[in-house]
């Protein structure tokens, strides 16, 4: 059964801690993407992939790091610069092509203890 | 400065009746827009998509309308069921800057029996 699989569902940091964000799909798709939700907010684009070692940042990439080493993978690291991590971040992939809607993960939830 | 704007926060419709969603937009650039509908602690599914050079997109009881000169879109779901009480997020693509989606804060719709 393809999809996007967002581990792990809950995520506990402590403040000064890097933490990693996994994002596994099966779908084949080229591009992958990752976003951050907030209370009341819309989605925000942290980063996104179009190809395997190849990535971009979105419009709030401070405090974040990415790699795309495997099609499949796309895991996202939140790091001790980032000043207000505690969000729900989701996962999303697409097909090649413009128009292609992004299909996502059930997202991870992430809090700073 | 909010680029996809969905101005209702939450919306309520009794079951069987039409649920309108709006969702406005400054950026001219953007050229694809689709609608998602999340659930609570899950990713948001993708519902249905509508390029700039269409004015309608019709998939059984969602439809979507595109007025351009007004910079406006409306989903449209008849008859509304209890499961289309979810959260809907607007998002647009193509707005000169990254290749993510911007997306509005979202509507909650709640259906009442």
């Amino acid at each position: 059964d393809g999809g996007i699989t967002q581990s792990p569902k809950y995520l506990f940091r402590k403040e000064g801690q890097n933490v990693t964000l996994s994002c596994e799909q099966n779908l084949n798709h080229d591009a992958m993407y990752w976003y951050r939700q907030d209370p009341g907010q819309g989605l925000r684009l942290i980063y996104y992939s179009q190809i395997v070692n190849d990535f971009q940042k979105g419009d709030i990439a401070e405090g974040y790091s990415v790699s795309r080493e495997k099609k499949e993978s796309f895991p996202l690291t939140v790091t001790s610069a980032q000043k207000n991590p505690t969000a729900f971040y989701l996962c999303a992939s697409s097909a090649q092509g413009y128009n292609q809607p992004q299909h996502f993960g059930d997202g991870t939830r992430l809090s700073i203890l | 400065d909010q680029q996809v704007k969905q101005n209702s926060p939450s919306l309520s419709v009794q079951e069987g009746r039409i649920s309108i969603l709006n969702c406005d937009y400054t950026n001219s650039m953007f050229d694809y827009f689709l609608w998602y509908k999340k659930y609570p602690a899950e990713g948001p599914t993708f519902l249905i998509s509508i390029s700039s050079i269409k004015d309608k997109n019709e998939d059984g009881r969602f439809t979507v309308f595109l007025n351009k000169s007004a910079k406006h879109l409306s989903l449209h779901i008849v008859p509304s069921q209890p499961g289309d009480s979810a959260v809907y997020f607007c998002g647009a693509l193509g707005g000169g800057g990254a290749d993510g989606l911007t997306f509005g804060k979202g509507t909650h719709l709640i259906i009442q029996p």
